[in-house]
Parts: structure tokens; C-alpha cells; sequence
């Protein structure tokens, strides 16, 4: 089955500079790469997400950037803010489309200094 | 609040004792799932449905038990069997395979079991 391995597990970062969390995965059939943010007690919840026939994907401050050759996704948040402060988890659908379920990373925790 | 309810928010139960979670959706979406969130991890997927009496095992369905009688409930059942069942669950749903990617999560229940 799919493995997605994601790093690091923590990131502390100071306020106003970028994050980058990076993941890969094992199976070349995966074409769908969701990233999660869930905060302390609460539901995760999708921030961006991105099919494999793109290779970057912006909205504002957040971007998500895809190789499949080497079968790494890659997450950056620039300019962050304290309620950037979260744990994010990256994503892969074995199956394409999400329909068999997803498979995670084990999350990291993003610290925002002030 | 995004449509999927789940019930109770926290649940107590003595070990040996079988218990069911509620999942309820509103959003008419086809496909359910259910993943497990431990301390310091990703979610492991538990079950799947991609439509109502059908149901398929995800990663870790062991000692667990699902049913899909109606489009907008998949209760999920932690029987004995399972080992270790003290986690956070984790309800998800999307509007259909091949036609939406995203996946909504619920709120969670969080079971504790002594």
C-alpha cells in the first residue's frame, strides 16, 4: 500500500518568515495530494490540495509544489502569522481521487515565534 | 459547521465492552470514511464507503465493524477484539468518487477506554 513519510516533525519558525514542510510517497499511481491543518482538539481541515497533472499550486500565502519523478510534495508558507501555529499533515490517495480513503503523514507541529 | 456531526464528543467505556460512534452527514455526499488519530500521529484510514451497503476495510479494520444502511450515517463499532482502542475517531465524507477530492472531517469523539 501507499506510505507517506513527512518532515519534520517539528518547525519552529519566527514570525514573518516561511515554513516548508516536505512529504513523500511510495506509490507512483497517487495522484491526489491534500495538505491538513488541525489545531489543538479540532477537526482537520483542508488548506490546499493538488492533483498530479500540476506541478505548483498557489492560494495567497500558501503553496504547494508536486514532483513526481522523485515522488516528493512539498508544502510553503511564507509570511506566517501566530495563527499559523498548528499541525499539518500532508496527504496521498493510492487510488486517485481520494475515493479508497487517504493516506497521512504523521503531521508537524509548527511553532510561530512572536 | 461543515454538515458532519459525530457523537458523543468525549465517551468512557470499561474494557471488554463494545460501543458505537455516530457519524452523521447532511452535505447528500456519497462516500464515508472513518480514520483513527493517535498522540503524535497521522490518521489511519479504519473503513470506507462509496455507497450505501457497501462498505470496504481500510488500513486498520481490525477489531472494528461499520454499516452503511443510509446515505448520511456510518456508525462505526470498536468491539473487544480491538487492542488498543483508546484514540481519537475521526468521521470523514466527500461528495462523490471521481467527481470531488476534498474530504470534510467531523469533530471527532475522542474514546477512552480503562
Amino acid at each position: 500500500g501507499e506510505n507517506v513519510e513527512q518532515h519534520p516533525s517539528t518547525l519552529s519558525v519566527q514570525e514573518g518568515d516561511s515554513a516548508v514542510i516536505k512529504c513523500t510517497y511510495s506509490d507512483s499511481a497517487s495522484n491526489y495530494f491534500p495538505w491538513y491543518k488541525q489545531e489543538l482538539g479540532k477537526r482537520p481541515q483542508l488548506i490546499i490540495d493538488i492533483r498530479s497533472n500540476v506541478g505548483e499550486k498557489k492560494d495567497q500565502r500558501i503553496a504547494v509544489t508536486l514532483n513526481k519523478t522523485a515522488k516528493h510534495f512539498s508544502l510553503h508558507i511564507t509570511e506566517t502569522q501566530p495563527e499559523d501555529s498548528a499541525v499539518y499533515f500532508c496527504a496521498a490517495s493510492p487510488s486517485g481521487g481520494g475515493a479508497d480513503g487517504l493516506t497521512f503523514g504523521k503531521g508537524t507541529h509548527l511553532i510561530i515565534q512572536p | 459547521d461543515g454538515g458532519i456531526t459525530q457523537s458523543p464528543k468525549y465517551l468512557f467505556r470499561k474494557e471488554g465492552q463494545n460501543v458505537t460512534l455516530s457519524c452523521e452527514q447532511n452535505l447528500n455526499h456519497d462516500a464515508m470514511y472513518w480514520y483513527r488519530q493517535d498522540p503524535g500521529q497521522g490518521l489511519r484510514l479504519i473503513y470506507y464507503s462509496q455507497i450505501v451497503n457497501d462498505f470496504q476495510k481500510g488500513d486498520i479494520a481490525e477489531g472494528y465493524s461499520v454499516s452503511r444502511e443510509k446515505k448520511e450515517s456510518f456508525p462505526l463499532t470498536v468491539t473487544s477484539a480491538q487492542k488498543n482502542p483508546t484514540a481519537f475517531y475521526l468521521c470523514a465524507s466527500s461528495i462523490a468518487p471521481g467527481r470531488s477530492y476534498e474530504q470534510y472531517f467531523g469533530p471527532g469523539t475522542r474514546l477512552t477506554v480503562t
